[in-house]
């Protein structure tokens, strides 16, 4: 069975610009959340998607936003981009919501901010 | 703040001996327990689970969970070089993992 998978892997983007990530999850997985994983604050977790629906949100502000598919597919968009956005940014799937759960990763996409 | 602390290492065994790893966690509440190993540049994989109080063996993977002390950890016997690697402790005290910062192990050959 295929993996989560993520694109673009690596990315570039300068201060004040967008950008959007995609995700797919493992077949028959409902669930995607997604992470920001940095070497001073670890993996954060961002929200999750649900049926088309965000679920869960954590605490990051509002230029982090995302959405789901019918499919499952979902994407995430940074809006203004900060040098703190600097990240590897993750989603992971599961088949119900995470609560209960057991997740599983993607490669994730690497986000420079120049 | 829920907290996850795992002692950020490095570890370092010797081939075949026995990686011992342990986290703590903050919310009394919390249900289901996950260990991530992350290599260098690559993304967390899932290779332990536990959510009752007890050990769970999977190969050369032991999982240990005490609720009472909010104390998971995570045994690795006949250590090999192939588990250097970063090792996340992930709790979930709801509907998102929390995860502690990881703990280095380096396995010396």
């Amino acid at each position: 069975k295929a993996g989560v998978t993520q694109t673009p892997r690596y990315l570039i983007k300068t201060r004040g610009q967008q950008v959007t990530l995609s995700c797919s999850p493992i077949s028959g997985h409902r669930s995607v959340s997604w992470y920001q994983q940095t070497p001073g604050q670890g993996l954060q977790f961002l929200f999750e998607y649900f049926s088309e629906t965000q679920r869960n949100k954590g605490n990051f502000p509002g230029r982090f936003s995302g959405r789901q598919f019918s499919n499952s597919r979902s994407e995430m968009n940074v809006s203004t981009l900060e040098l703190g956005d600097s990240a590897l940014y993750l989603c992971a799937s599961s088949r119900g919501l995470a609560g209960a759960l057991e997740q599983y990763f993607g490669p994730g996409t690497r986000l420079t901010v120049t | 703040q829920k907290e996850v602390e795992q002692n950020s290492g490095p570890l370092s065994v010797p081939e075949g001996a026995i990686a011992s790893l342990n986290c703590t966690y903050s919310d009394r509440g919390s249900q289901s327990f996950f260990w991530y190993r992350q290599y260098s540049g690559k993304s967390p994989e899932l290779i332990m689970f536990i959510y009752s109080n007890g050990d769970k063996e999977d190969g050369r993977f032991t999982a240990q969970l005490n609720k009472a002390s909010q104390y998971v950890s995570l045994l690795i016997r006949d250590s090999q070089p192939s588990d250097s690697a970063t090792y996340l402790c992930a709790v979930k005290p709801g509907y998102a993992l929390n995860f502690g910062k990881g703990t280095s192990l380096l396995v010396t050959p």
